[in-house]
């Protein structure tokens, strides 16, 4: 029953570098997202998508990329990356049937120096 | 813009306290409304969501919440915290058919034993 798995759990990163941040759901939800979790703003909402091949910017889409070529797959891409990502990333998915809440993953923390 | 807000950061209680923690939303139409906790170090989970019908909503480890539309509310209350329920608590919402979440900037307890 592995739900929503991210990875990695932890990065380090060198302003500049790029990588992706992997997530996958098992539970053929339509919607996923992905959030950044900063002291004392709470989760704010960087991409989201509502199916496959369809994605959408959030609140703070600055800097990182999003594909959706499958169902269960949503990664997230920093191409260059700044100070300012260091951040806890969680992904999310939820079904776009009925009244259901989020599943949310364990999170990477990231940090860029 | 739809905007969740929750009004205390930081609160320190000691065990069998009651808590009430408060949440308002700024946006009309149906609601969907949510409060997860975040224990230290891991991901978020759900403790009590609102769709409609009974404002009063009860959820896990004794949590429970009041819709109040008149006043743009869904506060958190518990009758008497626990050691165990030191963490992170977040308000979201989302429009009916909501594809993203819009979440609080959260409030940390910490139940003293």
């Amino acid at each position: 029953n592995a739900g929503v798995t991210q990875t990695p759990k932890f990065q380090v990163l060198k302003t500049g570098q790029s990588m992706t941040l992997q997530c996958a759901q098992d539970m053929n939800h339509e919607y996923m997202s992905w959030y950044r979790q900063d002291p004392g703003m709470g989760l704010r909402l960087i991409h989201y998508s509502v199916g496959a091949g369809i994605t959408d910017q959030g609140e703070v889409p600055n800097g990182y990329n999003v594909s959706r070529s499958t169902t269960e797959d949503f990664p997230l891409r920093l191409l260059l990356a700044a100070p300012s990502q260091t951040s806890v990333y969680f992904c999310a998915s939820r079904t776009s049937q009925g009244y259901t809440e989020a599943f949310f993953g364990q999170g990477t923390r990231l940090t860029v120096v | 813009a739809q905007s969740v807000s929750q009004h205390n950061h930081h609160v320190i209680l000691s065990e069998a306290a009651s808590l009430e923690l408060g949440c308002n939303y700024s946006y009309g139409g149906t609601v969907n409304l949510f409060w997860y906790v975040q224990y230290p170090g891991q991901h978020l989970q759900l403790l009590l969501k609102y769709f409609s019908g009974d404002p009063l909503v009860k959820g896990i480890k004794g949590f429970e919440a009041e819709f109040i539309k008149s006043k743009f509310s869904f506060n958190l209350r518990k009758p008497s915290v626990q050691w165990s329920d030191t963490a992170e608590y977040f308000c979201a919402g989302g429009n009916t058919g909501f594809q993203k979440l819009v979440f609080g900037t959260g409030t940390r307890l910490l139940v003293s034993p």
